[in-house]
């Protein structure tokens, strides 16, 4: 069955490390977004793509970075980690036509910045 | 851009009662709108969506309202039972797929159904 896996699913690291988590999807979907969940503020988007070689930014993108090679794969990059990006990170992915509209998430990362 | 607004932030209601979540948005062009529902330790879910040109949709023992001169639209679940608890996000976005479906979310409600 296709889904959308996410990789780690917990992370510890470090102030100041690069972090790099995994977000793939075997939809052949042409959209894919990166949310962040935190308690009193629900989901707030960082990144989205809408095809390979495109990226954009979202409302909270400060300190992210994407890029998506292929289709399958946006990979989300903290370039050097801080305690505010602490939080659980959501991929999720979508088709690109209005019959397949429907947003699939995957299962989260947990991030802790000490 | 666009905000919306989800409000209260917890609803706790008697098993079998219903339950009415209400959420509010800014930008008038935005056309579609989507709840999700999020379990404890999950992704969230789609469980409903509405376009503009809809006013009301149904799926089984949920609905959906939307009232586009206000700017508001609802969730109601009737006849709630324990698996109903969980957190659900309305959202909002300019498009149904494509480029401008990107969303905006709000902040969340946590549904607790009592026994």
């Amino acid at each position: 069955d296709a889904e959308i896996t996410q990789s780690p699913r917990h992370k510890i690291t470090e102030t100041g490390r690069q972090v790099t988590l995994a977000c793939h999807q075997t939809w052949n979907h042409n959209n894919m977004f990166w949310y962040r969940q935190d308690l009193g503020h629900g989901l707030r988007l960082i990144h989205y793509s809408y095809g390979v070689h495109d990226t954009n930014k979202g409302e909270v993108s400060d300190g992210y970075s994407v890029s998506r090679s292929n289709t399958e794969d946006l990979p989300l990059t903290l370039e050097s980690a801080a305690s505010s990006q602490t939080s659980v990170y959501f991929c999720a992915s979508q088709g690109f036509s209005g019959s397949n509209h429907e947003q699939f998430f995957g299962p989260g990362t947990r991030l802790t910045v000490l | 851009g666009e905000n919306v607004e989800q409000h209260p932030s917890t609803l706790s209601v008697q098993e079998g009662d219903s339950a009415v979540i209400k959420c509010t948005y800014s930008d008038s062009a935005s056309n579609y709108f989507p709840w999700y529902k999020q379990e404890l330790g999950k992704g969230p879910q789609l469980i409903i969506d509405i376009r503009s040109n809809v006013g009301e949709k149904k799926d089984q023992r949920i609905a959906v309202t939307l009232n586009k001169t206000a700017k508001h639209f609802s969730l109601h679940i009737t006849e709630t039972q324990p698996e109903d608890s969980a957190v659900y996000f309305c959202a909002a976005s300019l498009g149904v797929a494509g480029a401008n479906s990107k969303l905006t979310f709000g902040k969340g409600i946590t549904l607790s159904v009592r026994p």
